[in-house]
């Protein structure tokens, strides 16, 4: 069955350094998300894209927060100067379209010190 | 505004003993309803989904589904669990064809042998 995967698994990082979490979607899928969950808390939707833009995006994506498809088949999050409360695992997923399923990558493991 | 509870953070049952997982939800239109499981260190795989029609959905591994417009539920059965059924099982509602899924606080289950 096609997934979806990320790189890296877990990423430790210094605070104030800029991360980069990198997803690669299912091949034929158009829609494509970062969610993410604190430890013991919801997985929370921070973005969506869709045609090259963001589609919509939540209060937690301020502009720390940064998405790109640089080539026909990554996807990636910029954190730019990140902080402690960043820590969280972050999950990429893909989608063929709207209401079809929403398929969710293994995630990456955020921990900033 | 959506949301999703899932009322009961922690559940243990014996292996072979029957399961049900609560889900209420929150939403002004029809839903659409998913349950995810996330095994430790994995990410979030679907078990099941309900868009439209029977109200009873089968899933994978064994799950079910009942979707009672009346009640704003969508609980999650397996009428025998095994070891391997351990994991944190969320409920999610999709909003509106957006692919931006509201997920609940998740429910832990352990399985006694």
């Amino acid at each position: 069955e096609p997934e979806v995967t990320q790189t890296p698994s877990h990423q430790v990082t210094q605070m104030g350094q800029e991360v980069i979490l990198r997803c690669v979607p299912i091949s034929n899928h158009l829609y494509f998300y970062w969610y993410r969950q604190i430890l013991g808390q919801k997985v929370e939707f921070l973005v969506s894209f869709y045609n090259n833009e963001i589609s919509e995006k939540s209060e937690i994506f301020d502009d720390q927060f940064s998405v790109e498809r640089p080539d026909g088949s990554n996807f990636t999050l910029k954190i730019r100067s990140t902080k402690l409360e960043d820590s969280a695992m972050y999950f990429c997923a893909s989608s063929g379209g709207a209401g079809n399923t929403i398929y969710f990558g293994e995630g990456s493991w955020l921990t900033v010190v | 505004a959506q949301s999703v509870t899932q009322p009961d953070i922690h559940i243990t049952v014996s292996e072979g003993a029957s399961l049900e997982l609560r889900c209420n939800y929150s939403y002004g239109a029809t839903p659409y309803l998913f349950w995810y499981v996330q095994s430790p260190g994995q990410g979030l795989q679907l078990l099941l989904k309900y868009f439209s029609g029977d109200t009873l959905v089968q899933g994978i591994k064994g799950f079910e589904a009942e979707f009672k417009r009346s009640q704003s539920s969508f609980n999650l059965r397996k009428p025998s669990v095994h070891w391997s059924d351990a994991a944190e099982y969320f409920c999610a509602v999709e909003r509106s064809n957006t692919g931006k899924l509201i997920f609940g606080q998740g429910t832990t289950l352990q399985v006694k042998p």
